[in-house]
């Protein structure tokens, strides 16, 4: 059974980058059937999505974040990550990493998700 | 930007059919997905590509699709259903994903 745990700072300060990973127990970040993304959700508000990547560091990413946001695969780990600069208080969020089809781009799988905040 | 639109909430009693509806221009192109989202806890995928149940889903949710308007039907709604359910879809190239805004469905 597939699993994702994200795991990174639950705090980040204005102006700095907020770092997360994403491991991948069950399955593998090198498969050819899937994508891996960043979905998050700010307290009470709606999903966001926030990008994609393919096992060889193709990605997509969401066009509002695109300056801000960049996508990172490590094989060897088995995990992905995500980097966002610049933070702000808008970027407190849950944030969650999930499977994607490729057939599809479906996202099956979800982690449990990770809260971050940006606070002083 | 590409939009999909869904009803802020919906409310029906138990034992009753609820549909939820979400709009976007690209619908009739592109696939739909639907996620259920219960408090504090992450999205589960409950419809893939329109109308197909993933394997656990039980078969009272069903999906389906009609030009730029894909449902979500819940048949004999239970109190267990009350959740936020969100529509997923993608842009005309089929390489950047979209969520509706969600329906919070309440069971009376």
């Amino acid at each position: 059974q597939l699993q994702l745990q994200e795991s990174g700072p639950g705090l980040v300060k204005p102006s700095e980058t907020l770092s997360l990973t994403c491991n991948i127990s069950g399955g593998s970040v090198s498969s050819s059937s899937y994508y891996w993304g960043w979905v998050r959700q700010p307290p009470g508000k709606g999903l966001e999505w926030i990008g994609n990547i393919y096992y060889n560091g193709a990605s997509r990413y969401s066009p509002p974040l695109r300056s801000r946001v960049t996508l990172g695969v490590d094989t060897s780990k088995n995990q992905f990550t995500l980097r966002l600069t610049s933070v702000t208080v808008a970027d407190t969020a849950v944030y969650y990493c999930a499977r994607v089809l490729v057939r599809t781009v479906a996202l099956d799988y979800w982690g449990q998700g990770t809260l971050v905040t940006v606070a002083p | 930007s590409y939009e999909l639109t869904q009803p802020p909430s919906v409310s029906v009693s138990p034992g009753q059919t609820a549909r939820i509806t979400c709009s976007g221009d690209t619908l009739p192109t592109q696939y739909a997905f639907w996620y259920q989202q219960k408090p504090g806890r992450a999205p589960v995928l409950i419809i893939d590509s329109d109308k197909k149940r993933p394997s656990g889903i039980p078969e009272r949710f069903s999906g389906s699709s009609s030009t730029t308007t894909v449902t979500l039907t819940i048949s004999a709604v239970q109190a267990e259903d009350e959740a936020d359910y969100y529509c997923q879809s993608t842009d005309d190239t089929g390489s950047f994903v979209v969520f509706g805004g969600g329906t919070r469905l309440s069971v009376l």
